[in-house]
């Protein structure tokens, strides 16, 4: 149990290329979806949260109209790169959590490759 | 300081022994703690969870507890090279009911065949 599926695994596409990844949990429904990312030999970092319905929550220091997050719903969660750039190259991860106190489920993440 | 606190290693141990990996927190409010397991290139993946003060065991893994000192352990025993990855501990954020945790920067560990 507890599967979150994310698409596509690895993208790789030109300057200035907006990129769309999804993110389901397969087998249950998800109070709430995170977006994290991560460079090489570096700890993960919290991106946003998304609660479905609603607005997403942006950790400091990220752009919200850089990276758009749509929260349709209950299973399904989108990450929008908009106009990215090499600099947005990196692991993005989502996972997905039935609330406070319970565990977070990782997708397999996003490899992002802005050339 | 920071929230979650791990040694970032490398830990290297040799086949067969036992790995200790720790975490110190710092919200005395905290009541959900986590282990992952994150192999190169790829996501964590959740190995074990614990809620209680003491032992919980899990096949090879025991996750360890002591709220009033403020640390979460993880043994893994009879160590094996397919255990070499980085172990990040979470911890879960008191406040609100969004589930967020929060993450220590991962021990790397290394078991040597």
């Amino acid at each position: 149990g507890a599967v979150v599926s994310q698409h596509p695994s690895r993208v790789i596409c030109k300057s200035g290329t907006s990129v769309k990844i999804e993110c389901r949990s397969l087998d249950f429904q998800a109070t709430t979806m995170f977006w994290y990312r991560q460079f090489p030999k570096q700890s993960l970092m919290l991106m946003a949260t998304s609660n479905e319905g609603s607005k997403a929550t942006y950790e400091q220091g990220v752009e919200k109209d850089k990276f758009l997050i749509n929260h349709a719903s209950l299973t399904l969660s989108t990450l929008t790169v908009t106009s990215a750039h090499p600099e947005d190259s990196s692991f993005y991860i989502c996972s997905a959590g039935t609330g406070r106190g319970q565990p977070q489920h990782f997708g397999d993440g996003t490899r992002l490759s802005i050339l | 300081q920071k929230e979650v606190e791990q040694n970032s290693g490398p830990l290297s141990v040799p086949e067969g022994a036992i790995a200790s990996l720790n975490c110190t927190y710092s919200d005395r409010g905290s009541q959900s703690f986590f282990w992952y397991r994150q192999y190169s290139g790829k996501s964590p993946e959740l190995i074990m969870s614990i809620y209680s003060n003491g032992d919980k065991e899990d096949g090879r893994f025991t996750a360890q507890l002591n709220k009033a000192s403020q640390y979460v352990s993880l043994l893994i025993r009879d160590s094996q090279p397919s255990d070499s990855a980085t172990y990040l501990c979470a911890v879960n954020l008191p406040s609100g009911n969004t589930g967020k945790l929060i993450f220590g920067q991962g021990t790397t560990l290394q078991v040597k065949p």
